[in-house]
């Protein structure tokens, strides 16, 4: 079963637009919620990260929205621009697991920004 | 340059075939797995190790075998290659000092 799921599974948006890439978990055991972006011919890049201690996190023109209560989170990309055009993927991760890099991965949503 | 380094990046084989994907890294990690990307299901994993010769199976693995020898390597073989296993093929490596896991280059494997 998927436990972690993510959508939407594509997304194009304009050049300064809010791309919004959601997700949703199962496991409330859950405590590590990280964001990895993947550019065609490269591997996954950590991009940010969030525990369920806080509401939000912003790190540049990217924030992670977290509704613990509706097991939900997702990413907003301010100011898009195209460079930022890749698969996103989100993924979770508990307790000792969060170290040892055992992530469970959402389908991956493939941004394209328009210039 | 702090890295994890996959080889080969593409393959093609032949079915039953004997097959090994080598990774290293260079930050001295403890953790290291492996994953396969597959469309519409994003990244899965198949094996990870929290430290020389300790390996655990992750969601997906059977067809492969793991080995954690050196603290630096963590090898992936495939025994018996099927056409099922044709994918991408990520490792990565991550330290109990910080979060997030680092990923390599990727080996894209096609089984015929």
């Amino acid at each position: 079963q998927q436990q972690v799921k993510q959508s939407p599974q594509s997304l194009i948006v304009q050049k300064g637009g809010i791309p919004i890439i959601n997700c949703a978990y199962e496991n409330t055991a859950f405590d590590y919620f990280p964001w990895y972006q993947q550019f065609p011919g490269k591997g996954p890049a950590l991009l940010i990260a969030i525990r369920p201690d806080v509401s939000e996190k912003k790190e540049g023109r990217f924030t992670i929205s977290f509704n613990k209560s509706a097991k939900q989170f997702s990413l907003h990309i301010m100011d898009s621009q195209p460079g930022d055009s890749a698969t996103y993927f989100c993924a979770a991760s508990k307790g000792r697991d969060n170290q040892g890099g055992k992530l469970i991965f959402g389908q991956g949503t493939e941004l394209s920004v328009k210039p | 340059e702090a890295q994890v380094t996959q080889n080969p990046r593409y393959l093609i084989t032949v079915t039953g075939k004997k097959l090994t994907v080598t990774c290293s890294q260079n930050m001295n990690h403890e953790y290291m797995s492996w994953y396969r990307q597959d469309p519409g299901l994003g990244l899965r994993q198949i094996y990870y190790s929290m430290n020389v010769e300790v390996t655990d199976k992750g969601d997906v693995p059977e067809g492969y075998k793991v080995s954690r020898k050196e603290k630096r390597n963590f090898p992936l073989i495939l025994e018996s290659p099927s056409p099922n296993q044709t994918s991408l093929y990520f490792c990565a490596s991550s330290s109990i000092l910080q979060m997030g896991a680092f990923f390599g280059q990727g080996t894209r494997l096609t089984v015929v």
